[in-house]
């Protein structure tokens, strides 16, 4: 069985921090990817990556970051957290060419930000 | 304007109704259209996916898609408690950028 798991199901963080988002897939799928989801906006791509140390930024890349050092793991980083960043964060994985395949996801990381 | 819109819902019908999800796209670039099945306080699953025009069938779903007038449609068949849920579309261009529309939760009251 595939597995995306993430480090945290809940977490809480204080405005300011600097928060780090874990991601790990066991199937050596090359692409990874990070979406927030929210009430009413769906899932939103904030980066993605398509290879080790290869990143592209989704549509709403602002206030985050991410790495990509082993194929495994893929993080994402916010580097000043603010309470606009209170969501569910999703990761998901799948092969490249996903024209053929699909993207298996995480369980998902709720994050509140106060 | 969003690159794929979605109806939220909520949807509520009785057990055994048929059930019309929809999309529609303003990319004709999107290739592949799927679509995923997420149940509370999980991650989304795929529940299918199809690439050209006409319909494709898994027992009590159908996909279609209609790329003249950029519209897919997940229908449900005899549909369960089970089938309870939010459905997303997603779509897929040339890269392997994955983008989703906003979901529609469902709830088949028994």
């Amino acid at each position: 069985d595939v597995k995306v798991t993430q480090s945290s199901r809940y977490l809480v963080k204080r405005t300011g921090e600097k928060v780090f988002l874990e991601c790990v897939q066991d199937m050596d799928h090359e692409n990874m990817f990070w979406y927030r989801q929210d009430p009413g906006l769906g899932l939103r791509l904030i980066y993605f990556s398509y290879d080790v140390k290869m990143k592209e930024k989704g549509d709403i890349p602002e206030g985050y970051s991410v790495s990509r050092e082993k194929k495994e793991r893929f993080s994402l980083i916010l580097e000043s957290a603010s309470t606009n960043q209170t969501s569910m964060y999703l990761c998901a994985s799948g092969h490249r060419g996903l024209l053929n395949t699909e993207a298996f996801f995480g369980q998902g990381t709720r994050l509140t930000v106060v | 304007q969003k690159e794929v819109e979605q109806d939220p819902g909520p949807l509520s019908v009785p057990e055994g109704a048929i059930v019309s999800l929809n999309c529609t796209y303003s990319n004709s670039a999107f290739q592949y259209f799927m679509w995923y099945r997420q149940y509370s306080r999980k991650g989304p699953e795929l529940l299918m996916y199809t690439y050209s025009s006409g319909n494709k069938e898994d027992g009590r779903f159908t996909a279609q898609v209609d790329k003249s007038s950029k519209y897919i449609s997940l229908f449900i068949r005899d549909s369960q408690p089970s089938d309870s849920a939010t459905y997303l579309c997603a779509m897929i261009k040339n890269t392997d950028k994955l983008i989703f529309g906003t979901g529609t939760r469902l709830q088949v009251f028994p």
